[in-house]
């Protein structure tokens, strides 16, 4: 079964303008990490944000921002301000378990973002 | 250390030839993963290793796919008699295996093609 499920494949968006990538997750743990990257075309995957199971507060890291939405098990990330460098792919992902005994990431399929002048 | 490194960046081969990939993970890292990405893709999940240990395998990893890290440095991913099927984006990915360490750093990967 599909454990992290991006329903947008692709998307665009206006320079300056804000943008929300959804993503839904399976899991019946009750400790796991919720995480973005993106990949632009060159192809390396890029940390942007990460949540933790038990955190409380939604995630930011400058313009990112996470929707964490527990009951409903949905972790959308928010890009405000969009430039042109925002272009790429992005996934979601989740490792499942104890932050001290992660293994594998489970990505989702991933949005293709394009922003637009 | 700049980050994980992996080598080559691209291959093409031939039907039915075996490739070998190489990753060098952040020095202090202690687990490193192999993940395929095919085109439109998201990552999957092939194995890792903590150390030199391999403690989780993808029923995606057939019988010739083999992965090695035999001195908890570096690893080695072989495929034997590659298939069309092969060609893919082959990542590697480094972590630190403590407290709340959470992020993977993913290498630039190795495009292989087979023709």
């Amino acid at each position: 079964a599909q454990k992290i499920t991006q329903t947008q494949p692709g998307m665009f968006v206006q320079e300056k303008e804000a943008v929300t990538l959804d993503c839904t997750y399976d899991t019946s743990d009750q400790s796991y990490g919720l995480f973005w990257y993106k990949q632009p075309s060159s192809g390396e995957m890029i940390f942007l944000i990460y949540q933790g199971s038990y955190d409380e507060q939604n995630a930011t890291e400058g313009r990112y921002s996470l929707n964490f939405q527990k009951a409903r098990k949905s972790a959308n990330l928010v890009i405000s301000a969009s430039q042109l460098g925002d272009s790429a792919m992005y996934f979601c992902a989740m490792r499942e378990g104890r932050a001290d005994s992660w293994g594998k990431f489970q990505f989702g399929a991933g949005t293709q973002v394009v922003v637009t002048p | 250390d700049t980050g994980v490194s992996q080598n080559p960046r691209h291959k093409i081969t031939k039907r039915g030839q075996n490739v070998t990939f190489r990753c060098d993970p952040i020095s202090e890292h202690n687990r490193l993963y192999w993940y395929r990405q095919t085109l439109g893709q998201g990552p999957e999940f092939l194995t890792y290793f903590q150390n030199e240990a391999q403690l989780e395998k993808s029923r995606l990893l057939s019988d010739r796919f083999s992965a090695e890290r035999p001195k908890g440095s570096f690893s080695t991913l072989e495929i034997q008699r590659t298939e069309q099927g092969d060609s893919a984006m082959y990542l590697c990915a480094s972590s630190y295996r403590a407290g709340n360490s959470n992020e993977q750093f993913f290498g630039p990967g190795t495009r292989l093609t087979v023709l």
